[in-house]
């Protein structure tokens, strides 16, 4: 079973906010929760990370639940170039390794 | 910062011929790097991991005798498919990890197109 859960796709109006979920019910204490995104042909792109806290960077805000068992990703305000898969994995520890799930195509309409 | 080259960015060759691709970190050094491979609309899959100095570890499925990882320094990995062949036509995709950094995010090369004819 996949570690993480989320909707094969979603899509947005360019200009608004785009809020992707992620359920990830079987997260352990010391993981923490990543989101990452690939464009067409690239290669994957960190966007953010948490463990419990909130947290916001430049590119996106980051909701945990309290339970942390669920996240969501916020992109304040979706442009055309934000259209990509978008994955969430939790992991953590020393040797922690990331494996993906099917992720999220959003796609951003003009 | 963290930036992640990969070599060569598309390859081509015939069938029983050997590839290596390349995977370099630029400006920092990595003591773990992944490889993943993707085939057209699925999802990454982890092929193994490489820590400096020491024998990869592949994931299950993985043919270690194929792919051969070599990480012979803190700034470069090579992932090698020795006799190529059709079915090995794919994207595959390294990221690293920084020294000491143990829940730092994971930074990616752009990735090699493999077509193997």
């Amino acid at each position: 079973d996949a570690k993480t859960t989320q909707p094969p796709s979603m899509d947005c109006a360019e200009g608004r906010a785009a809020n992707l979920p992620c359920n990830h019910s079987t997260i352990s204490g010391n993981e923490y929760v990543y989101w990452y995104r690939q464009i067409h042909s690239q290669g994957p792109q960190y966007i953010i990370h948490g463990l419990k806290n909130n947290e916001t960077n430049e590119m996106a805000s980051l909701i945990i639940t309290e339970d942390r068992k669920s996240s969501t990703l916020i992109l304040p305000h979706a442009t055309l170039r934000d259209t990509a898969v978008y994955y969430c994995d939790n992991s953590g520890g020393s040797n922690y390794k990331l494996t993906f799930g099917k992720g999220t195509l959003l796609t951003v309409n003009p | 910062g963290a930036v992640v080259s990969q070599h060569p960015s598309r390859v081509i060759c015939k069938s029983g011929t050997s590839v290596k691709i390349e995977c370099r970190s630029l400006d920092f050094q990595a003591t773990t790097m992944f490889w993943y491979r993707q085939f057209p609309k699925k999802s990454l899959m982890l092929m193994a991991t490489s820590n400096e100095g020491s024998k990869a570890t592949y994931e299950q499925g993985v043919e270690k005798d194929k792919f051969l990882i070599n990480h012979a320094s803190l700034t470069l990995s090579t992932l090698t498919v020795t006799s190529a062949q059709p079915e090995d036509s794919s994207f595959y995709i390294c990221s690293a990890r920084g020294r000491g950094s143990t829940n730092s995010p994971l930074h990616f090369g752009n990735g090699t197109r493999l077509t193997v004819t």
